[in-house]
C-alpha cells in the first residue's frame, strides 16, 4: 500500500531535550512538508522540502531542523530551543506541481513532560 | 497574505440532516481548494480538490462548490451520518505551502 508513516505516534520528551520524529513516504513524491496543529488554531507551516538535500523555512521554523538525505524520508527534530513543542505533528507529501494536492500522514502527538 | 475562514467553529445536527460548511479566503486568486477530513487524534483525509477552473467537484454524498470572485467555498454534506462526525478542514495553496482554515468540528447525533 502506498502512504505516509509517521512513528512514533506518542512521544513524551523532558525539557531540554531533543526528540526526532520520522516521516517516510513511498508514494514516490519529491516534496515533503512538517506542519503543527495547537487547538483553535489550525495548521502551521514548519519546514518543507520540494527536492532531496534542499529544504526551507516555513512560518515557525524557530525550534526545529530537518534533513532530506533520501526521496523518501523527511525527519523532524525539535530541539531544547522549542519553548512550546506540546502539539501534533503532521507530515505530508505531494508531487511539487503549480496546484499541489498534499496528502497527509497520521501524525505524531508530542508531550513535553 | 491569503487568510482562510471557516465558520462555524462547530455544529451539532441530528442524523439525516443535509449539511453545508463554509470555507473563506480573502485572496480569490486561488490555483485550487481542497477539503480534508480528519478524526480526533489522525490524520488529514483528503476528500475532494476544486481547480482555480472548476465550479465544483461530487465524491458520494459530498458536493464542495467554488465561487472564485466571492472567496468562498462550500462543503455540502447530504443525508448526514453519525460516522460522518469529523473536523472538517478547507484549504489553498499559497506559492510552496497550503494555508489552512482552523476547521468546523461537526457532531451527528443519532
Amino acid at each position: 500500500d502506498g502512504g505516509i508513516t509517521q512513528s512514533p505516534k506518542y512521544l513524551f520528551r523532558k525539557e531540554g531535550q531533543n526528540v526526532t520524529l520520522s516521516c517516510e513516504q513511498n508514494l514516490n513524491h519529491d516534496a515533503m512538508y512538517w506542519y503543527r496543529q495547537d487547538p483553535g488554531q489550525g495548521l502551521r507551516l514548519i519546514y518543507y522540502s520540494q527536492i532531496v538535500n534542499d529544504f526551507q523555512k516555513g512560518d515557525i521554523a524557530e525550534g526545529y531542523s530537518v534533513s532530506r538525505e533520501k526521496k523518501e524520508s523527511f525527519p523532524l527534530t525539535v530541539t531544547s530551543a522549542q519553548k512550546n513543542p506540546t502539539a501534533f505533528y503532521l507530515c505530508a507529501s505531494s508531487v511539487p506541481t503549480v496546484q499541489p494536492e498534499q496528502f497527509f500522514g497520521p501524525g505524531t502527538r508530542l508531550t513535553v513532560l | 497574505k491569503q487568510e482562510v475562514t471557516q465558520i462555524p467553529a462547530a455544529l451539532s445536527v441530528p442524523e439525516g440532516e443535509n449539511l453545508v460548511l463554509n470555507c473563506s479566503f480573502t485572496d480569490s486568486a486561488i490555483y485550487n481548494l481542497q477539503w480534508f477530513r480528519q478524526d480526533p487524534g489522525k490524520g488529514l483525509t483528503s476528500l475532494l480538490l476544486i481547480q482555480s477552473s472548476q465550479r465544483e467537484q461530487t465524491s458520494g454524498r459530498l458536493n464542495a462548490s467554488l465561487d472564485k470572485s466571492s472567496g468562498r467555498s462550500t462543503l455540502y454534506i447530504a443525508a448526514s451520518q453519525p460516522g460522518d462526525s469529523a473536523t472538517y478542514l478547507c484549504a489553498t495553496p499559497l506559492t510552496d505551502k497550503l494555508i489552512f482554515g482552523t476547521g468546523t468540528r461537526l457532531q451527528v447525533f443519532p
